[in-house]
């Protein structure tokens, strides 16, 4: 099954502690970019990634890391995570990131609460 | 800039009713895409339909449709014979290339309820 995965589905951690949200696709989409959800605001973009070892920021880049050193997976990394980083937090995937008719697929969310 | 605004945060009908939620956008590409994403309780994300922006024909997919007024940047989406099942977040995002990358920009989100 075409599908985008994320792990965990749910994490609670305290300031500071560094944590990783892991992302991988099976469709082999060169494509994937990382949102957080918040209430009012909509999705935001936080990176993204055009294909391996090719990523940029987005919108709310600060206080986030990511790599891309395989196609399939883009992990996002919080060094040092802060209570305002509390958040619903989307990976998805595109075919491609040059057009932009392309759908992209989401995974399942990552709801994350840092104290 | 992409900007996609929904100024209806919440709505609530009857189940059978039809409803209508309303979108926003502004962008400065000529080519772009527009499309409503679903978002039941389970939180994943659905695309419900999409819309190419060089097409003056409206979407449709079974009981979505939605009204497209380029001049206007408005962007809506109908539901007709509305179901429990639609209960959900629905968010209008538009997509273009800003700077060769793909971008895809959400609106903040109406949250819709079908009352039985």
């Amino acid at each position: 099954e075409a599908q985008v995965t994320q792990n965990p589905r749910y994490l609670i951690t305290v300031t500071g502690k560094k944590l990783t949200v892991t992302c991988s696709q099976n469709m082999n989409h060169e494509y994937m970019s990382w949102y957080r959800q918040d209430p009012g605001l909509g999705l935001r973009q936080i990176y993204y990634s055009m294909n391996v070892e090719v990523t940029d920021k987005g919108d709310v880049p600060e206080g986030y890391k990511v790599s891309r050193k395989e196609k399939r997976n883009f992990p996002l990394i919080l060094e040092s995570p802060s209570p305002n980083q509390t958040s619903l937090y989307f990976c998805a995937s595109s075919l491609s990131g040059t057009v932009s008719s392309y759908e992209q697929y989401f995974g399942p969310g990552t709801r994350l609460t840092v104290t | 800039a992409q900007t996609v605004t929904q100024s209806q945060p919440e709505m609530s009908v009857q189940e059978a009713e039809t409803v209508t939620l309303s979108c926003t956008y502004d962008t400065s590409e000529n080519n772009y895409y527009l499309f409503w994403y679903k978002q039941p309780p389970s939180r994943q994300m659905i695309l419900v339909i999409r819309q190419e922006a060089y097409k003056q024909q409206n979407a449709t997919e079974n009981r979505f449709s939605v009204n497209f007024q380029k001049a206007a940047k408005s962007f809506s989406l109908k539901i007709s014979d509305s179901q429990l099942g639609d209960t959900a977040m629905y968010f209008c995002a538009s997509s273009g290339e800003i700077q060769g990358a793909q971008k895809l920009v959400f609106g903040q989100g109406t949250r819709l309820t079908i009352n039985p």
